[in-house]
């Protein structure tokens, strides 16, 4: 199945300062991808959806200032958490999904753990 | 809106099958999925069923769609250890847009 790949894997950073995080495709072209956050022991939460080339449409309720999106080729996008606080500490996932697929099936990356301090 | 629901729990003792329940709302939905997450790692597809079918078997993995119920199910026969982890029920909804369950957490007892 298609790969996708997401770096770091985990990030210790101290409060105030930003923190990226990259998501890519390896063997396919993400028309579309999406990042999430998921709280321990809780389901995901779709932030925003990203399609190549444009900007990304975040989900209510989540900071587009806070959480900057860039989806600038097929093949990367990055959350880049800005400012971060320890509330900001989580698990942070990307999916991607793009041809040659056609169930709408999503490829997950492996997750970012992020811790504030 | 759109909501997919299931249960948050499940024990088994290993052998036994495990039913994951899921019941969703968008009637137009296309496919629909089963993810599987293992702890601190990112989801992986399953399985996923078409919306007009009914059943699905993959090797010890069956889905059953009640299109008329909107209910969805995935057995696991003959469930081991290794199958402990956080179940998600998903169901598309048009492009790659993806509306995701709670995720039922599977444990499996020894």
């Amino acid at each position: 199945g298609a790969v996708v790949s997401q770096h770091p894997s985990r990030v210790i950073c101290k409060s105030g300062t930003s923190v990226k995080i990259e998501c890519r495709s390896l063997d396919f072209q993400a028309t579309t991808m999406f990042w999430y956050r998921q709280f321990p022991k809780q389901s995901l939460m779709l932030m925003a959806t990203s399609n190549e080339g444009s900007k990304a449409t975040y989900e209510q309720g989540v900071e587009k200032d806070k959480f900057l999106i860039n989806h600038a080729s097929l093949t990367l996008s990055t959350l880049t958490v800005t400012s971060a606080h320890p509330e900001d500490s989580s698990f942070y996932i990307c999916s991607a999904g793009g041809l040659p697929t056609n169930t709408g099936e999503l490829f997950f990356g492996e997750g970012s753990r992020l811790t504030v301090l | 809106g759109e909501d997919v629901e299931q249960s948050l729990f499940l024990s088994v003792r290993e052998g036994d099958s495990s039913v994951i329940n899921c019941t969703y709302t968008d009637s137009s939905s296309t496919y629909l999925y089963w993810y599987k997450q293992e702890p601190g790692a990112g989801l992986q597809l399953l399985t996923y069923i078409f919306s007009n079918m009914d059943m699905k078997q993959d090797q010890r993995l069956t889905v059953l769609l009640n299109k008329k119920d909107k209910h969805l199910s995935l057995r696991i026969a003959d469930t081991q250890t290794g199958d402990s982890a956080i179940y998600f029920c998903a169901e598309s909804i048009g492009g790659f847009k993806t509306i995701f369950g709670a995720g039922t957490r599977l444990f499996v007892k020894a």
